[in-house]
């Protein structure tokens, strides 16, 4: 099986610039989330999907940061602009569903990408 | 809203010895439990969860984690680690009738030779 995809791996911008990562979940799986690892700390989640639907993302500073899972399959997430804070890991995960409204499922993570700021 | 505190950043350990990672969590609600380890240059992988029954929770690589409600803790521990065991791991929870997980700032194991 699949795990899931992320990319690109590395990525290296000025600020104010623009980036943008994709993630591709491993097949099947409905929920989608995108995590932010500031070096040092535990991942945050940014956003999370349930198909192409947002089920939460109170903590994406949405005058930056933007997502998209437009066919319930395959997400990215922007960053416009940039900013020096921003620099971290990316992680993208996804999970078969959300059962009764609730995160009980595994979250399956890739490998992420790293951000550098400068 | 709630919290996890790893009250390990560090633990250096030799091969063969046992461990114990700590982790306590703070919720105002029931609140389901996970351990995920990453290794260097991979993803997080779930190494085991408590979603409820047994307070004793065995997960792969020989890990195994405890659920204490009233110490608001859920430990994780092996009996004997091994150099492959090296890597960062974080406990993480999320709340019961909710969707958010929210992870520790996570405890950097180092077993050495």
């Amino acid at each position: 099986e699949a795990g899931v995809a992320q990319s690109p791996r590395y990525k290296i911008i000025e600020k104010r610039q623009s980036v943008a990562f994709w993630c591709n979940p491993i097949s099947g799986h409905a929920t989608l989330y995108w995590y932010q690892q500031i070096l040092g700390q535990g991942p945050k989640l940014l956003i999370q999907f349930q198909n192409n639907g947002v089920v939460d993302d109170s903590q994406l500073p949405k005058d930056r940061f933007s997502a998209e899972r437009l066919k319930g399959v395959d997400s990215t997430l922007k960053i416009q602009p940039a900013k020096l804070e921003d620099s971290a890991v990316y992680l993208c995960a996804s999970s078969l569903a959300i059962l009764a409204g609730e995160n009980t499922d595994t979250q399956y993570f890739g490998p992420g990408t790293r951000l550098t700021v400068l | 809203a709630q919290s996890v505190t790893q009250l390990d950043s560090q633990v250096p350990v030799f091969e063969e010895a046992p461990v114990e990672l700590r982790c306590n969590y703070s919720s105002s609600v029931s609140v389901y439990l996970f351990w995920y380890v990453q290794y260097p240059n991979q993803g997080l992988q779930l190494l085991l969860k408590y979603l409820s029954g047994s307070t004793l929770v065995k997960g792969i690589n020989g890990f195994e984690a405890e659920f204490n409600k009233s110490q608001t803790s859920f430990h994780l521990r092996k009996p004997s680690v091994h150099i492959s065991d090296t890597a960062e791991y974080f406990c993480a929870v999320s709340p019961t009738g909710g969707f958010k997980t929210i992870f520790g700032a996570g405890t950097r194991l180092f077993v050495k030779a």
